[in-house]
């Protein structure tokens, strides 16, 4: 079935990493995908990851994908404020015309 | 670059009404997706179209219904509007490619208010 979860809330530090993690149960899954949500605006594609991929590196953010556990997670090196936002991790069901199914977010509070 | 389009950005209605809200996806996409964000929720899945045919069904209600037109802009009709669909609805764009993922990219949403 279709499921995406995620855990609810987050709270670092400044300069801090954060790591956000996801689990999902559709094995055929080929693309994972992490959006960002700030308070009353869109959601902004951050990055994708490809299920043969392990990893994926992009600036302060690195995706690291365990198929064989189906866990996502999402790391932000050295967190600021503006960072401070509602995480989505979700995934692209194939033989659903990629329609996205979305985990519940991640709320990220970064404090000085 | 060119994002996706959405009117209105806010919309507020009373219980029973009709609304309409419109996408216009990123130049040269073909495929466009609406989702519903109920308060607190997170994006879930109503209807697609690629090449001005739907594509896919999710949760969409019967009172609602949606088509994409030859310039490939989108459009959802909202009827009978009940209290519970007040949400931000999304629409994303993508292109469609064989072989790779066609990213969604998102518009701001709608914002819809009924009363």
């Amino acid at each position: 079935g279709e499921d995406v979860e995620q855990s609810l809330f987050l709270s670092v530090r400044e300069g801090d990493s954060s790591v956000i993690n996801c689990t999902y149960t559709d094995s055929s899954s080929t693309y994972l995908y992490w959006y960002k949500q700030e308070p009353g605006a869109g959601l902004q594609l951050l990055t994708y990851i490809f299920s043969n991929m392990d990893m994926k590196q992009d600036q302060r953010l690195t995706v690291l994908l365990n198929k064989k556990d189906k866990h996502l997670s999402l790391r932000i090196a050295d967190t600021q404020t503006g960072d401070s936002a509602i995480y989505f991790c979700a995934e692209s069901i194939p033989g659903g015309y990629n329609k996205l199914i979305f985990g519940a977010g991640t709320r990220l509070a970064v404090h000085p | 670059a060119a994002g996706v389009i959405q009117s209105p950005r806010h919309l507020i209605k009373e219980k029973r009404e009709t609304a309409t809200l419109k996408c216009y996806p990123i130049p040269r996409h073909d495929t466009v997706y609406w989702y519903q964000q109920g308060p607190g929720q997170d994006p879930q899945f109503l209807i697609s179209f690629y090449e001005k045919m739907q594509s896919d069904k999710g949760s969409i209600p019967d009172r609602f219904s949606a088509q994409q037109f030859s310039d490939y802009h989108s459009e959802l009709n909202m009827s009978s509007l009940e209290l519970g669909d007040s949400a931000l609805y999304f629409c994303a764009s993508s292109l469609r490619l064989s072989g790779s993922t066609d990213t969604q990219y998102f518009g701001p949403g709608t914002r819809l208010t009924v009363l």
